[in-house]
């Protein structure tokens, strides 16, 4: 089955440290994104990558930090410089030329205490 | 102005009823639009794209309105499944990243 995965599905830290959220595809695509969703707002954007080793800062890209080391992989760490990071952290990947629906893994809720 | 917006709602409609969404754009070069459906505390998923004659999916239709810049959402015959947030994308060509609006909410009543 083609998807794609996040783990874990629930995380919680402590204030002060980085923790890092994996997001692994295997439907070939060449685009991938991170989203942040708050409870009852949109989804914002963290990061997005077009194609392996680049990546771009979305909207909310502070205190966030990512790797593009493979096609399949798109890892967001969640470093102490991130000021509310408690949230539901969204991967999402497409097949990338700006026209293609994103396809959403299940999502990691990040508490931190 | 925000780049895509939609009426937060939360829609309460009973079953059998029919509903329609509007989401409007402020970027008219936009050339791909979508709508998901997200469950509470789940992942968006893909109910449809939206394409410039209309589409249709069983009891949904989706449209677009490009002198307008917005696009809509009817369901038709409501069931309690449908009760969900409907969350409308935009996507920019060339900008190879998509916008999401905030979402509507839509509860069925028995």
């Amino acid at each position: 089955d083609g998807g794609i995965t996040q783990s874990p599905k629930y995380l919680f830290r402590k204030e002060g440290q980085n923790v890092t959220l994996s997001c692994e595809q295997n439907l070939n695509h060449d685009a991938m994104y991170w989203y942040r969703q708050d409870p009852g707002q949109g989804l914002r954007l963290i990061y997005y990558s077009q194609i392996v080793n680049d990546f771009q800062k979305g909207d909310i890209a502070e205190g966030y930090s990512v790797s593009r080391e493979k096609k399949e992989s798109f890892p967001l760490t969640v470093t102490s410089a991130q000021k509310n990071p408690t949230a539901f952290y969204l991967c999402a990947s497409d097949a990338g030329q700006g026209y293609n629906e994103q396809f959403f893994g299940p999502g990691t809720r990040l508490t931190v205490l | 102005r925000k780049e895509v917006e939609q009426d937060p709602g939360p829609f309460n409609v009973p079953e059998g009823a029919t509903v329609a969404f509007n989401c409007t754009y402020s970027n008219s070069a936009s050339q791909s639009f979508f709508w998901y459906r997200q469950d509470c505390r789940k992942e968006p998923k893909l109910l449809m794209s939206v394409y410039s004659s209309g589409n249709e999916d069983g009891r949904f239709t989706a449209q677009l309105n490009r002198a307008s810049q917005y696009i809509s959402l009817l369901i038709r015959d409501s069931k309690l499944s449908d009760s969900a947030t409907y969350l409308c994308v935009v996507n920019y060509e060339g900008y190879q990243k998509v916008t999401f609006g905030t979402g509507t909410k839509l509860q069925v009543i028995p």
